[in-house]
């Protein structure tokens, strides 16, 4: 299952919103989760099942979509928030994980 | 949650192998499987493969199978990369990550090791 996301990179004023778009070859229902790498750091946890935060992760983030289609949101771009955000398929057949390849989210 | 550290970043030469561990503490081991992935300089992640401790059968990814051996020692809570046959295109930082949901080897990471560069150079 190859997933794509776009766009390469997302530049937005702090305050704004951003939103990332990840597109699964092939259905996957809702198995999808969403990560926030910062350089030098190992990635982050954000949302999985589509849609449920993971613990701790602030309510401007939110996930979205369901079979081919995901969308992450967030509502008002804060400083910290400047990352690569990578999408995750979890699907059950083929039993495999792949990752998109990054929405770098740069702050204006 | 559960805490996983990874063993120190390698230097290797090409055709050599190398391991790398990572220890999990504060939380279940056996049962929460442990995936490695790697990641290129600049590039994104690529899944390797994983074990779950309990059951000691690893699953690989096609392009890694034939070099790459995963192992669990429970006693130790610790869970080993072994990749052999090593060329230039392996430098990266491989990470482990543990799969949120018990007994499944096709989950998302709630839990991820701090990275080991792995760097091959002649």
């Amino acid at each position: 299952i190859v997933m794509t996301q776009s766009p390469a990179t997302l530049s937005v004023f702090p305050g704004e919103r951003a939103t990332l778009s990840c597109r699964a070859s092939q259905t996957i229902t809702s198995n999808v989760a969403w990560y926030q790498q910062k350089p030098g750091q190992a990635p982050r946890l954000l949302i999985y099942g589509a849609s449920t935060r993971a613990t701790g992760i602030p309510a401007r983030f939110s996930g979205s979509g369901s079979g081919t289609e995901f969308t992450l949101t967030i509502s008002s771009l804060q400083s910290e928030d400047s990352a690569v955000y990578y999408c995750q398929q979890y699907n059950n057949w083929p039993p495999e994980r792949t990752f998109g390849q990054g929405t770098k989210v740069e702050i204006k | 949650q559960v805490q996983l550290v990874q063993s120190g970043a390698e230097v290797k030469k090409p055709g050599s192998s190398v391991k790398v561990s990572c220890r999990a503490s504060g939380g279940a081991f056996s049962s929460h499987a442990i995936t490695w992935m790697r990641q290129a300089p600049g590039q994104g992640l690529e899944w390797i493969g994983g074990i779950i401790p309990l059951f000691a059968t690893p699953t690989y990814a096609p392009e890694f199978q034939g070099r790459v051996t995963v192992v669990a020692d429970e006693s130790v809570n610790t869970v080993y990369l072994e990749l052999s046959s090593l060329t230039f295109e392996d430098t990266a930082v491989y990470f482990c990550a543990r799969d949120r949901d018990e007994l499944s080897t096709v989950s998302f990471f709630d839990s991820w090791g701090q990275g080991t560069r792995v760097t091959v150079s002649s």
